[in-house]
């Protein structure tokens, strides 16, 4: 298993809470991503940055902002959570070609 | 267009029979593809890759992939399934296009489900 780790592992939350999902590894890899999965469908690609206070956009439009002021972190933010925004969230690091992925964070917006 | 499909959403093999999960791609260049599983609340894990150099490559878990240019295929097989081996399996190719810095594209998964 790669070093990368994802708080919480389950979330569930009422609509229009912030929330912060975390993403950290120890591997020092400049590249992280953030994927947004629906349980046993493909993967959309909804954030990703290069390195410190580097971040862009994926292909899937999203209304979570991220951050990236340590190699290490690569938090998730969504200022108001939506029914819509039900989903299990992937944070994944990459050396070389290969990304490693963290074990997810599944949330529920109630 | 970068793309890759998997045109299976399920696959289902008896225990102890070679599988096959289909992959093609459509990429503008060289193609670097890869392959992850993905077993029940768990995340990704990177079975395999083809970068360049011989068509057959291996990977983990007795996995292994062949690459086809002429198919632009790259299917995952497995001489003898386990029920193990039950997940869900992504193929990926790196996206070549200006500007994404090498992001994968992902397929949509194959449920592979390997009865006793």
């Amino acid at each position: 298993e790669a070093d990368i780790y994802q708080t919480p592992r389950y979330l569930v939350i009422g609509t229009g809470k912030k929330i912060t999902l975390e993403c950290s590894q120890t591997m020092g890899h400049d590249k992280m991503y953030w994927y947004q999965q629906d349980p046993g469908m493909e993967l959309h690609l909804i954030h990703y940055s290069y390195g410190v206070n580097s971040t862009e956009k994926g292909d899937l439009s999203s209304e979570s902002t991220v951050s990236r002021i340590r190699t290490e972190h690569f938090p998730l933010t969504l200022e108001s959570a939506r029914p819509s925004h039900t989903s299990q969230y992937l944070c994944a690091s990459k050396r070389v070609d290969e990304q490693y992925f963290g074990p997810g964070t599944r949330l529920t917006v109630t | 267009a970068q793309s890759v499909a998997q045109p299976e959403d399920q696959v289902n093999v008896a225990e102890g029979n070679p599988l096959t999960v289909k992959c093609t791609y459509s990429v503008s260049g060289n193609p670097y593809l890869f392959w992850y599983v993905q077993y029940p609340n768990r995340g990704l894990q990177f079975l395999l890759k083809y970068i360049t150099g011989d068509n057959l490559v291996k990977g983990s878990y007795g996995f292994e992939a062949e690459f086809n240019k002429s198919q632009t295929s790259f299917h995952l097989k497995k001489p003898s399934a386990l029920v193990s081996d039950s997940a869900l399996y992504f193929c990926a190719v790196r996206d070549l296009r200006g500007g994404s810095q090498g992001n994968l594209i992902f397929g949509k998964g194959t449920k592979l489900s390997v009865k006793p």
